[in-house]
């Protein structure tokens, strides 16, 4: 069965360092989304992105963060300059559709020290 | 400063009973709901959705319900099993929209 994929499992990071989150979503999907969750907390929307371009963010979203689709397959979150509460278990997710479900990776868990 | 962690709901049910997990939601612009169930370090993993033009439907040993009309679904989980320990979370998306917005969850316990 198609899954998404995401790498690293785990990060550690510097406070102040850039770090990248990659993501292979469903082959055949054209909706790809960033989201996390901060420990005990509910998954909370980051990003979506359509034909190459940001569709919505949120307002946690906001300058330090940045998405790529750099080729046929991979999909990334950047941080630029991490911050002790961008701490997290960031989950990419894909769908087929607008409007459809989305198939969600089993997460990068990202420490920020 | 110091986060502190949402208190998730709990249920607690015993093995081989039936389990069911409420969900409310408040915008009437909302035509499209999904149930996720997440273990720990996992991503959350669909189990079943709902379109707003129905008000039942039904999966393998899953059953979600939709009441417009009080803005509340549910989820029932036929003859609960140790497996089906795990979060659950309602999810919604607003009509045109692709955004899917995560409920804060209830944490399923299944009792031997």
């Amino acid at each position: 069965e198609p899954e998404v994929t995401q790498t690293p499992s785990h990060q550690v990071t510097q406070m102040g360092q850039e770090v990248i989150l990659r993501c292979v979503p469903i082959s055949n999907h054209l909706y790809f989304y960033w989201y996390r969750q901060i420990l005990g907390q509910k998954v909370e929307f980051l990003v979506s992105f359509y034909n190459n371009e940001i569709s919505e963010k949120s307002e946690i979203f906001d300058d330090q963060f940045s998405v790529e689709r750099p080729d046929g397959s991979n999909f990334t979150l950047k941080i630029r300059s991490t911050k002790l509460e961008d701490s997290a278990m960031y989950f990419c997710a894909s769908s087929r559709q607008s409007h459809e479900k989305l198939f969600f990776g089993s997460g990068t868990q990202l420490s920020v020290l | 400063g110091e986060s502190v962690g949402l208190h998730l709901p709990t249920l607690s049910v015993q093995e081989g009973d039936n389990s069911i997990i409420n969900c409310a939601y408040s915008n009437s612009a909302s035509d499209y709901f999904i149930w996720y169930k997440q273990e720990s370090g996992k991503g959350p993993q669909f189990i079943i959705d709902i379109r707003s033009n129905m008000d039942k439907r039904q999966g393998q040993r899953v059953t979600v319900l939709l009441n417009k009309t009080v803005k509340h679904l549910s989820l029932q989980i036929a003859a609960t099993q140790p497996g089906d320990s795990a979060v659950y979370f309602c999810a919604e998306i607003l009509m045109g929209g692709n955004k899917l917005t995560f409920g804060t969850g209830t944490q399923l316990k299944v009792e031997l």
